[in-house]
């Protein structure tokens, strides 16, 4: 079946700009989860959502960056006054189920190059 | 919160050869631990995960080995093939949310 997709794939900006990006889960997965990759490094937990309701921002690195998932499927990832250490590639994930041994499948990212 | 660390860095073997991955983790509480495998441009991809009620798990060519007592847990890599050059990521996670930490990822290069 289909998995994550995330659009854009590349997003361009310039400083100060506001960006959306977008994930799409695996149908049906209840969970979905926002990380943030930069070069060199291993995904960093951004949010997570348990259905419509955020069950955990602690990730976000500040009021810049916000996340919605209205529907309890798709899910928007906001970032306004955009910064050149904003620049990475943003991967989100989804799972069927919570609890600390479900299986997080990702898409494939949205790279965000900040100028 | 937890520390997930990763070693080594980079790894080249010959094909056909045996690759060992290691990482620790810092919080006595996590209970998940997968492997990623990430090639270029693409998003990580699950290859293998344990529970903390396990000590060894194995799918065909790749297995992993959680030490509790140690912290650590490894990924072993049997008969390399130059498809699994790319980066594994080892991650560890715990509580209700079951956000991932990440290690920092290692560079497997397999020679034919």
């Amino acid at each position: 079946g289909a998995g994550v997709s995330q659009t854009p794939s590349n997003k361009v900006t310039e400083k100060g700009k506001y960006v959306e990006l977008r994930c799409d889960p695996i149908s049906g997965h209840t969970a979905l989860y926002w990380y943030r990759q930069s070069l060199g490094q291993g995904p960093e937990f951004l949010i997570y959502f348990q259905g419509t309701g955020a069950a955990d921002d602690s990730g976000l690195p500040n009021d810049r960056f916000f996340a919605v998932r209205p529907e309890g499927s798709v899910s928007t990832l906001k970032i306004q006054r955009t910064e050149r250490g904003d620049s990475a590639v943003y991967l989100c994930a989804s799972s069927t189920r919570t609890g600390p041994d479900n299986e997080q499948f990702f898409g494939p990212g949205t790279r965000l190059t900040v100028l | 919160g937890e520390n997930v660390e990763q070693h080594p860095s980079t790894l080249s073997v010959q094909e056909g050869d045996s690759a060992v991955i290691k990482c620790t983790y810092s919080d006595s509480a996590s209970n998940y631990f997968p492997w990623y495998k990430q090639e270029l441009g693409k998003g990580p991809q699950l290859i293998i995960d344990i529970r903390s009620n396990v000590g060894e798990k194995k799918d065909q060519r790749i297995a992993v080995t959680l030490n509790k007592t140690a912290k650590h847990f490894s990924l072993h890599i049997t008969e390399t093939q130059p498809e699994d050059s790319a980066v594994y990521f080892c991650a560890a996670s715990f509580g209700a949310n079951s956000k991932l930490t990440f290690g920092k990822g290692i560079t497997l290069s397999v020679r034919p």
